[in-house]
C-alpha cells in the first residue's frame, strides 16, 4: 500500500483558498487519491477522490500531477468552520481493502 | 436511514476486563472496518472485512478479535483489556458507490477507557 505524507499543520485565515499536498511516491497504476476530513470527536467523511488531472465539487478541487506522486487538495475561501484534520489515502478503487489513514494535516482558520 | 451505527458509544473497564463493541450497517455495504483513535494522532486500522465471511489483520490487531456477524453487523471484541487500548473505535463500511467506489462511511465512534 502506497505511504503518504502530508504536512503535519497549516493556519489560514477566514476567505483565503487553502493547498494542501500529499506525497505518495509508490502510488499503484490502479490506485485512487482519496481526501477526508475530520472534526473533533467525529468520524472522518469523505470529501474528495480522483485518478488524474483535477476534479472538482461542491466543496473542494483534487490536482493530481502527470506522475501522480503527489495531490494537492484545494480548498476555495475557507471558512472558520473547515478548522478540522484532513487525511490523504491512497488505493484501490474497490471496497474490501485496507484503507490505511496517515497522520493527516491540522488546518486552523483564523477570523 | 441512520447509516453506520455503534454501541456503547461510552465504555469504562478495568483492566482485564472483556467487552465487545458493536457496529451496523443499513446501506447493504459489502466490506466493514474497524479503526482506533488515540488523543491527537490519526486512525489506524485494527480489522477489516471485505465481505460477509471474511476477516483481515490490519495495522495493529493484537488484542482485538473481529466477527463479521452477517453482512450488516461487525463486531470488535477486546478479550483482556488493557490500558493501551484506551482510544476512541470507529466503525466505517463502504460499498459499490458510483464515482467513489471505496468511499468510507464512519459511525459517530466509541470512547472507551481502560483504568
Amino acid at each position: 500500500l502506497a505511504k503518504t505524507t502530508q504536512p503535519i499543520s497549516m493556519d489560514s485565515y477566514e476567505g483565503q483558498e487553502v493547498n494542501i499536498t500529499c506525497s505518495h511516491n509508490n502510488i499503484a497504476t490502479n490506485d485512487y487519491i482519496t481526501w477526508y476530513q475530520q472534526f473533533p470527536s467525529q468520524g472522518p467523511r469523505f470529501i474528495i477522490q480522483g485518478y488524474k488531472t483535477k476534479v472538482t465539487n461542491e466543496v473542494a478541487s483534487l490536482f493530481i500531477p502527470a506522475d501522480r506522486k503527489s495531490s494537492t487538495l484545494s480548498l476555495p475561501r475557507v471558512s472558520l468552520s473547515d478548522t478540522a484534520v484532513y487525511y490523504c489515502l491512497v488505493g484501490p478503487n474497490q471496497a474490501g481493502t485496507a484503507l490505511i489513514f496517515g497522520k493527516g494535516t491540522t488546518l486552523s482558520v483564523s477570523s | 436511514n441512520a447509516g453506520v451505527t455503534q454501541t456503547p458509544k461510552f465504555q469504562v473497564l478495568k483492566t482485564g476486563q472483556s467487552m465487545t463493541l458493536q457496529c451496523a450497517q443499513d446501506m447493504n455495504h459489502n466490506s466493514m472496518y474497524w479503526y482506533r483513535q488515540d488523543p491527537g494522532m490519526g486512525l489506524r486500522l485494527i480489522y477489516y472485512s471485505a465481505s460477509e465471511g471474511t476477516t483481515d489483520k490490519g495495522e495493529v490487531p493484537n488484542g482485538y478479535n473481529v466477527s463479521r456477524l452477517n453482512k450488516r453487523e461487525f463486531s470488535l471484541r477486546l478479550e483482556s483489556a488493557a490500558p493501551s487500548q484506551t482510544s476512541v473505535y470507529f466503525c466505517a463500511s463502504s460499498g459499490m458507490r458510483p464515482g467513489h467506489t471505496g468511499e468510507l462511511f464512519f459511525g459517530e465512534g466509541s470512547r472507551l477507557t481502560v483504568l
